[in-house]
């Protein structure tokens, strides 16, 4: 069984460019999480896709955005970025809705650095 | 949503039982107590998770009180490995169930 995977696993971007973050759920997952995570602190949810539907959002402006793929594939698309998107972004997949009791089984996550 | 407490830190001697406790004074009653922990660097790992009876799994123990306002994650056997961020998370009602994660308790083992 292969686990949550991200690339990139590491990248590097200046204020103003666009960035895509990428994610395969575990095998059998229907459900992907994001989250980022800013030093020091505990991961912030920013949305969840269900069967390819966006299925929840934190508090997260628009120019974050994503895609969920027929094969439950997804990606994470941060336009105009600033210097405070800088974090960890994780991504985890559950099997079902999310509203069940199923654990979210998160990927190792992409570091972004925006300089 | 309802929110947790935890320790910012705790130490605790290698092979000894670790016990992290966790207040959630505001759950209500369809929501379950998570917790996940994080290595350094890594993404979260889920441990275990329960409703109102306390719940035993290869990795720990989970005990609820029976007011369920608050929690203990019990590592019965700490070794340096388990050193982490422990996060308790109540989870949300509805059909999200997004994790809300507070700052955690570092759990530093020690030799």
């Amino acid at each position: 069984e292969t686990g949550v995977t991200q690339s990139p696993t590491h990248l590097i971007k200046t204020r103003g460019q666009q960035v895509t973050l990428r994610c395969s759920s575990q095998s059998g997952h229907n459900t992907v999480s994001w989250y980022q995570q800013a030093l020091g602190q505990g991961p912030q949810f920013i949305f969840q896709y269900y069967r390819e539907e966006e299925n929840g959002r934190g508090n997260f402006p628009p120019r974050f955005s994503g895609l969920q793929f027929p094969n439950y594939s997804s990606e994470l698309n941060v336009n105009a970025l600033e210097l405070d998107d800088s974090a960890l972004y994780l991504c985890a997949s559950s099997a079902g809705l999310a509203g069940t009791t199923n654990e979210q089984f998160f990927g190792p996550g992409t570091r972004l650095t925006v300089l | 949503d309802a929110k947790t407490t935890q320790p910012p830190s705790m130490d605790c001697a290698e092979g000894r039982a670790a016990n992290l406790p966790c207040n959630h004074s505001t759950i209500s009653g369809n929501e379950y107590v998570y917790w996940y922990r994080q290595i350094h660097s890594q993404g979260p790992q889920y441990i275990i998770h329960g409703l109102k009876n306390n719940e035993t799994n290869e990795m720990a123990s989970l005990i609820i009180t029976e007011d369920r306002k608050s929690s203990t994650l019990i590592l019965p056997h700490a070794t340096l490995r388990d050193t982490a961020v422990y996060y308790c998370i109540v989870r949300v009602a509805g059909n999200t169930g997004k994790l809300i994660f507070g700052q955690g308790t570092t759990l530093q083992v020690k030799p």
